[in-house]
């Protein structure tokens, strides 16, 4: 199986800040990384697929880059709403693993 | 509108069966790969395997390969996951999702969640 390590595992940060979370794959994936968030009680939501497309109807302050084996999330200014978890997914080969998560929250 | 709409939560015993299902609405079933993911309680997303509602074609990752069981019934645009024998360590939420047809393929849809919980 593919390993994919998120970090930080945790991270405090302020309204209006920029954020970055790292997700590196064990071995290449190309650009096959997705990456999702997830609030508590809910199901995840996709933000990002094919490591830097933006799914329809997520804000621009998200924003994917990376291929290979690293792969990077950015928050450009931090939402009251954007404090979650966030979760990295190769689709590149079965079984499609997830990161550990990150957990955003609020300072 | 895509839906994806899985049954209720349940409470079980160790060692019964269950099984629990996601009844997609709002797209061409067949057309498209529908994944389970396990959470359990606190902790992170685990994918556990696909299926093609087309064919059944199936997917399992190894971590859960002879443990559970999906399946489909392509008259009522439902897939189903199912156990044989639960364990105290099945107690979690189970979401499906659906595939996407784009590049990645990404999850696009994901179930509300089942919160299956197993103890004596």
């Amino acid at each position: 199986d593919i390993q994919m390590t998120q970090s930080p595992s945790s991270l405090s940060a302020s309204v209006g800040d920029r954020v970055t979370i790292t997700c590196r794959a064990s071995q290449s994936i190309s650009r096959y990384l997705n990456w999702y968030q997830q609030k508590p009680g809910k199901a995840p939501k996709l933000l990002i697929y094919a490591a830097s497309s933006l799914e329809s109807g997520v804000p621009s302050r998200f924003s994917g880059s990376g291929s290979g084996t690293d792969f990077t999330l950015t928050i450009s200014s931090l939402q009251p709403e954007d404090f979650a978890t966030y979760y990295c997914q190769q689709s590149y080969v079965t079984p499609r693993t997830f990161g550990q998560g990150t957990k955003v929250e609020i300072k | 509108e895509v839906q994806l709409v899985q049954s209720g939560a349940e409470v079980k015993k160790p060692g019964e069966s269950l099984k629990i299902s996601c009844e997609g609405s709002g797209y061409t079933f067949t057309s498209y790969w529908i994944g389970w993911v396990r959470q359990m309680p606190g902790k992170g997303l685990e994918w556990m395997g696909i299926i093609y509602p087309g064919d059944s074609d199936t997917r399992y990752s190894p971590s859960f390969q002879g443990q559970v069981t999906f399946s489909v019934d392509k008259s009522i645009s439902t897939a189903y996951l199912q156990w044989s024998s639960l364990k105290a360590s099945d107690t979690a939420m189970y979401y499906c999702a659906r595939q996407s047809l784009r590049s990645g393929p990404p999850i696009d849809y994901w179930g509300q969640g089942t919160l299956v919980t197993v103890s004596s």
